[in-house]
């Protein structure tokens, strides 16, 4: 299986902050990234599909980049919304995976 | 609109069995491959199985290989997961979720998730 390894885990931010939170495959995926939101007791939601795609009504402040290996989703101005758990996942393989999380909290 | 209602989740004792249901309405229901994804309480997201669209091609996470099968039926727009000699650490929130794809495969949506408790 191909193994998704996110960082940080966690994070501490204040609104307005530009965050960056990075994804690695343990293979190349080209850029077969996507990268999900959960907000607590939410199901998760999809913000970015292949790797720098926004979903349709998600903010321009998200972003999406990288191929091959390394990926990054950045906020460029955090909200009081945005602060939730992110997660990455593969769409490489049927055998989808997913990164173990980065949730974003406030500083 | 799209609708996933999932269901079946309840407490279950370690080795036992239960079959979980995902209702779809709001789309072609067999147009698209499936998925079931699961979150142990306090813990990230887990992919667990998907299956094509005319239950073609089926794969599973190796946590759950041998033990659960995926399945659907078309004809009453519903997915099922059977979950069988259930152990403890298959606690947890087990979401459907509808997979698309435009040459990049993801899932756009997806259900509100029903719990399975594996205690004894």
């Amino acid at each position: 299986d191909i193994q998704m390894t996110q960082s940080p885990s966690s994070l501490s931010a204040s609104v307005g902050d530009r965050v960056t939170i990075t994804c690695r495959a343990s293979q190349s995926i080209a850029s077969y990234l996507n990268w999900y939101q959960q907000r607590p007791g939410k199901a998760p939601n999809l913000l970015i599909y292949g790797a720098s795609t926004l979903q349709s009504g998600v903010p321009s402040r998200f972003s999406g980049g990288g191929s091959g290996t390394d990926f990054t989703l950045t906020i460029s101005s955090l909200q009081p919304e945005d602060f939730a758990t992110y997660y990455c996942q593969q769409s490489y393989r049927t055998r989808r995976t997913f990164g173990q999380g980065t949730k974003v909290e406030i500083k | 609109e799209v609708q996933l209602v999932e269901s079946g989740g309840g407490l279950v004792q370690p080795g036992g069995s239960l079959r979980l249901s995902c209702a779809a309405s709001g789309f072609t229901f067999d147009d698209y491959a499936m998925h079931w994804v699961r979150q142990a309480p306090g813990k990230g997201l887990e992919w667990v199985s998907r299956i094509s669209w005319n239950s073609g091609t089926i794969d599973y996470a190796d946590s759950v290989k041998g033990r659960f099968t995926i399945s659907r039926d078309n004809a009453k727009n519903s997915l099922y997961l059977q979950m069988n000699s259930l152990r403890a650490e298959d606690t947890a929130l087990y979401y459907c979720a509808k997979e698309y794809s435009s040459g990049w495969p993801y899932l756009d949506y997806w259900g509100q998730g029903t719990l399975v408790t594996v205690s004894s």
